[in-house]
């Protein structure tokens, strides 16, 4: 069964720091792993998609690895902004559409 | 143009009644889904629906009772409301075929309170 844990759970950081969420997982039979961001009272926007058979994906100031070896992906953000601030969710799909979620970061900026 | 809607985004009612949460996508896609996300923030599937047939059903109580008349819509019944059914229920599809690249598409949520 997949278990999926995000570390830390919650963090603060001022506005222009580079920062790093952690993602594991323990189940490498894996179609691909995405990034989710949450607001408050919203639903959830995928952010990026890693294929299984890829490394990383970059999306603006957004860059996320993956390595299916150690069972992890980080997801970095650069120059943060307070418009950064919300809940981040790993989510890996497996057979049938199936998306296992880790219980999120949430990411406070503050200016 | 909303891509997932869900009807009502807040539901509140008391404990022992049967309500519905509507859900409809307008992208086209063929698999449809419903998540719940406890108060720990935790979310965790609960259904999936592909072309209107059941393929997901995460031992969920009997209680909750999915139906899709269409590619379309999902929506989801309870019966005999719980107070641990509170929880903000959350709403997404996809295409199915299991493409590496397919991402699902959340709606809002609807955040139930069961008194």
């Amino acid at each position: 069964k997949q278990e999926v844990t995000q570390i830390p759970a919650a963090l603060s950081v001022p506005e222009g720091e580079n920062l790093v969420l952690n993602c594991s997982f323990t189940d490498s039979a894996i179609y691909n792993l995405q990034w989710f961001r949450q607001d408050p009272g919203k639903g959830l926007t995928s952010l990026l998609l890693i294929q299984s058979s890829q490394r990383e994906q970059t999306s603006g100031r957004l860059n996320a690895s993956l390595d299916k070896s150690s069972g992890r992906s980080t997801l970095y953000i650069a120059a943060s902004q307070p418009g950064d601030s919300a809940t981040y969710l790993c989510a890996l799909e497996t057979s049938g559409s199936r998306l296992t979620f880790g219980e999120g970061t949430q990411l406070t900026v503050n200016p | 143009d909303t891509a997932v809607s869900q009807t009502p985004k807040y539901l509140v009612t008391q404990m022992g009644n049967d309500k519905s949460i509507k859900c409809e996508q307008n992208l086209g896609h063929d698999t449809m889904y419903w998540y719940k996300q406890d108060s720990k923030k935790f979310l965790k599937i609960m259904f999936s629906y592909n072309n209107k047939e059941l393929i997901i059903n995460e031992t969920v109580p009997n209680r909750f009772s999915p139906k899709s008349p269409d590619k379309a819509h999902l929506n989801l019944h309870i019966n005999s409301l719980e107070l641990g059914d509170s929880a903000v229920y959350f709403c997404a599809s996809s295409f199915s075929g299991g493409a590496p690249t397919d991402t699902q598409y959340f709606g809002p949520g609807t955040r139930l309170t069961v008194l």
